[in-house]
């Protein structure tokens, strides 16, 4: 199976601040990464496909970067609405894993 | 827009089968494009693909549940089901169902979901 590690697993910010959360992969997995972002309680929100493209609605202020085995996901200046977990996935091939989660809190 | 949502009993005993429906509004469960999915969530842990069906009852599993996992469709209900043999406390999460599509330039991606439904293995 092909392992997913976020970085970090929590991460403590205000509202404006710009965030940054990492996932590595191994083995490579050229840009085959989704990031999703969930809320207590909720289903995953579909964010980024292929590592840097944004889903329909998505806000700007999302963005991802990387390929091979480090990716990124960047929030430019948070909103309160963005606290919540954040998991990437990788889209490459079956048995799909996804890393463990990044809770982002408020400070 | 498709909506997904679950449905089955919050409670099943150790050694039991677990079972669960996701029924699809606004899309059809007979579509060639998608695969129709489960994924779990145990409480407080991260999320785990436990497999889907597809093309008209083509399956893929997580190696890890293969062994006691089926999923199957009804197109008459446009709904698909979720089956678990010989389930343990360790299967006690959110159990969710969602909609997979791939295209290999994007690759595989999960969208939407439903709103999951808890399921406790407990006697």
């Amino acid at each position: 199976d092909i392992q997913m590690t976020q970085s970090p697993s929590s991460l403590s910010a205000s509202v404006g601040d710009r965030v940054t959360i990492t996932c590595r992969a191994g083995p490579s997995i050229d840009t085959y990464v989704n990031w999703y972002q969930q809320k207590p309680g909720k289903a995953p929100r579909f964010l980024i496909y292929a590592a840097s493209n944004l889903q329909n609605g998505v806000p700007s202020r999302f963005s991802g970067s990387g390929s091979g085995t480090e990716f990124t996901l960047t929030i430019s200046s948070l909103q309160p609405e963005d606290f919540a977990t954040y998991y990437c996935q990788q889209s490459y091939t079956p048995p799909y894993t996804f890393g463990q989660g990044t809770n982002l809190e408020i400070k | 827009q498709v909506q997904l949502q679950e449905s089955g009993p919050g409670l099943v005993k150790p050694s039991e089968t677990l079972s669960l429906t996701c029924t699809v509004a606004g899309g059809s469960v007979s579509s060639a494009n998608y695969y129709w999915s489960w994924i779990r969530q145990p409480p407080g842990k991260g999320l785990e693909w436990i497999g889907y069906i597809y093309e008209y009852g083509r399956t893929d599993y997580n190696p890890s549940l293969k062994s006691r996992v089926s999923i199957l469709v009804d197109m008459s209900k446009n709904q698909f089901s979720l089956r678990l043999t010989s389930v343990t406390a360790a299967d006690t999460a959110v159990y969710f169902c969602a909609r997979g599509f791939g295209e290999s330039l994007y690759g595989f991606s999960f969208d939407p979901w439903g709103q999951g439904t808890l399921v406790t293995v407990s006697s």
